[in-house]
This record gives C-alpha cells, sequence and structure tokens, in this order.
C-alpha cells in the first residue's frame, strides 16, 4: 500500500518568515495530494490540494508543489503569521475501491510573534 | 448543512466496557472513513465503507466493528474497551465523484481508564 513520510515533525519560524514541509509517496499511481491544517482540538481542515497532473498551485500565501519523479510534495508558507501555529498533515490517495488517504505524520509548526 | 457530525464529543469508558460512536453525514457521500489519532502518529484508518451496507477493515481495526445500514450513518464499536484505544477518533465521509477530498467529523475524544 501507500505509504507518506513527512518532515520535519516540528518547526519554528519567526513572524514574516517562510516554512517549508515535504512529503515523500511510495505509489506512483497515486494522484491526488491534499494538505490538512488542525489547529488543537480541532478537526482537520483541508488547506490546498494538488492533482498529479499539475506542478503547481498557489493559494494566497500557501502554495504547494509536486515533482511525481522523485515522488515528493511540499507544502510552502510564506509570511507566516501566528494564526498559521498548528499540525499540518500531507496525504496521498490510494488508487483502489475504497479511495482512501494515507497520511503523514504531521508536522507542528510553531510562528513566533 | 452540518456536514459530518459525531457524537459524543468525550467518553471515559473502564476496561473491558463497551460503547458505540456516531457518524452522519447529509452530503450524500457514498465513502465514510474512521480514523484514530494518537500524538506524533497522524491518523491511522481503522475501518471504511463504500457504501451503505458495505464495511472493510483498514489499517488498524482490531478491538472495533462497524456498521453502515443507512447511506448517511457510520457507527463504531468498541465491544471490550481496551486503555490502547484511548485516542480521537474522527469520522470522514466523501463522494464518489472526481475528487477524493474527504471532510471530517469534529472527533470524539475517548478514555479508556
Amino acid at each position: 500500500g501507500e505509504n507518506v513520510e513527512q518532515h520535519p515533525s516540528t518547526l519554528s519560524v519567526q513572524e514574516g518568515d517562510s516554512a517549508v514541509i515535504k512529503c515523500t509517496y511510495s505509489d506512483s499511481a497515486s494522484n491526488y495530494f491534499p494538505w490538512y491544517k488542525q489547529e488543537l482540538g480541532k478537526r482537520p481542515q483541508l488547506i490546498i490540494d494538488i492533482r498529479s497532473n499539475v506542478g503547481e498551485k498557489k493559494d494566497q500565501r500557501i502554495a504547494v508543489t509536486l515533482n511525481k519523479t522523485a515522488k515528493h510534495f511540499s507544502l510552502h508558507i510564506t509570511e507566516t503569521q501566528p494564526e498559521d501555529s498548528a499540525v499540518y498533515f500531507c496525504a496521498a490517495n490510494e488508487i483502489t475501491g475504497r479511495r482512501a488517504l494515507t497520511f503523514g505524520s504531521g508536522t507542528r509548526l510553531q510562528v513566533q510573534p | 448543512n452540518a456536514g459530518v457530525t459525531q457524537t459524543p464529543k468525550f467518553r471515559v469508558l473502564k476496561t473491558g466496557q463497551s460503547m458505540t460512536l456516531l457518524c452522519a453525514q447529509d452530503m450524500n457521500h457514498e465513502y465514510m472513513y474512521w480514523y484514530r489519532q494518537d500524538p506524533g502518529m497522524g491518523l491511522r484508518l481503522i475501518h471504511y465503507s463504500v457504501g451503505e451496507g458495505t464495511t472493510a477493515k483498514g489499517e488498524v481495526p482490531d478491538g472495533y466493528n462497524v456498521s453502515r445500514l443507512k447511506k448517511q450513518n457510520f457507527l463504531l464499536g468498541l465491544e471490550s474497551a481496551a486503555p490502547s484505544q484511548t485516542s480521537v477518533y474522527f469520522c470522514a465521509s466523501s463522494s464518489s465523484g472526481g475528487t477524493y477530498e474527504q471532510y471530517f467529523g469534529p472527533g470524539t475524544r475517548l478514555t479508556v481508564t
């Protein structure tokens, strides 16, 4: 099955700096890669996703890049703000009947004011 | 449109007790999933359903059972709770269309003493 590895596990940046979180996946057939943000005590919320036919996608201060050859994708947050502090999860889909997502282990981002 | 809801929000069980967690969605989604989230381990798939009347095992199914008698509801049962089942449980749903996006419920925090 699919295996997703995510790093770093923790990341601390100063307000206004950029943050980058990286993930690798194992199944070359995966074609959907979402990123979820989870605030303390809350549910995971989709913040951005990318499909395998696209190399980069942006939404205001966040962007995701995908390298299919190397089987890795990254989340980029620019001009970080304290409200960006949360745990971020990457995921990759399975091309099977269950249409499940396999999640990375998460990155705790702390933005220092 | 409530999305995905879960009951209860919190529960404390003694070892050996049983309980059922209820997940409901009002988006007419075919697919439903139960995950558990433990610190540092991301989200792990317990059981899933690809439609009314169908269920299947995920990666960590031991100690849990599920049922999907109605399309909108997905129940997770613990027959004999163990301390190792202390976790936060999330339900999610997704459509059978072209998107793999999963919508999460607010979670149930379960403690087994």
